[in-house]
């Protein structure tokens, strides 16, 4: 069982939007900053948002990160078929001195 | 050319040891402070240990505090992970993973491409 609680799965159509959500407690998203990382099979994970909502460099603006008390969300727009991954979020948690991640929500784009 | 590249994996006996490692370059690796995330068969990422980037602070997850041991090399630009009493829990691919920091968390902002790590009779 995760600390942070992702859907497990989430699906849109191309060029649909598409949000993630991720839930933690006061430990964690709500005393710390969340990541988001993608991951395709097989593959190492890639950052996609930190800080809450900050995009590396590279990353399209169709990627953005919100956070409100102790729940973040990702939002994807304008969807398009190489979104299809496995995606995750992740932040500190102040009571186990660890870094914690959501389960993972893959994504589908039907 | 900036590059993570992990070593050392393999198949391993239950109740024995095994140390992975994660070859640095392309940037000052005495700088930031390193992680090892794991992921399980097809399951998600779990984050194992975090090493400053002097080695004088060390974190680690519940699930292996007490058998895993997470150093590095600043002189050879290296990170390791010695895992002790392994179990089929931690069979798993490790990746190695930049932190974006010196001493603590802030993200994962580098990452090698993994290691498979199999404990099995």
């Amino acid at each position: 069982q995760s600390v942070l609680t992702q859907p497990p799965s989430a699906s849109g159509t191309p060029g649909q939007r598409v949000t993630i959500s991720c839930s933690g407690g006061s430990s964690n998203i709500g005393s710390n900053t969340v990541e988001w990382y993608h991951q395709l099979p097989g593959a190492a994970p890639k950052l996609l948002i930190f800080n809450d909502f900050q995009r590396p460099s590279g990353v399209p603006d169709r990627f953005s990160g919100s956070k409100s008390g102790t729940s973040a969300s990702l939002a994807i727009s304008g969807l398009q078929s190489e979104d299809e991954a496995d995606y995750y979020c992740a932040a500190w948690d102040d009571s186990l001195h660890g870094v914690v991640f959501g389960g993972g929500t893959k994504l589908t784009v039907l | 050319q900036v590059q993570l590249v992990e070593s050392g994996g393999g198949v391993v006996q239950p109740g024995r040891s095994l140390r992975v490692s994660c070859a640095v370059s392309g940037f000052t690796f005495s700088n930031y402070a390193f992680n090892w995330v794991r992921q399980a068969p097809g399951k998600g990422l779990e984050w194992v240990a975090l090493i400053s980037h002097d080695g004088s602070n060390k974190n680690y997850a519940d699930s292996v505090k007490g058998r895993f041991t997470i150093f590095r090399d600043n002189f050879k630009n290296t990170l390791h992970l010695q895992m002790n009493s392994l179990t089929s829990e931690d069979t798993a691919v490790y990746f190695c993973a930049r932190d974006q920091s010196s001493f603590g968390h802030k993200w994962f902002d580098l990452w090698g491409q993994g290691i498979q790590v199999t404990v099995s009779s």
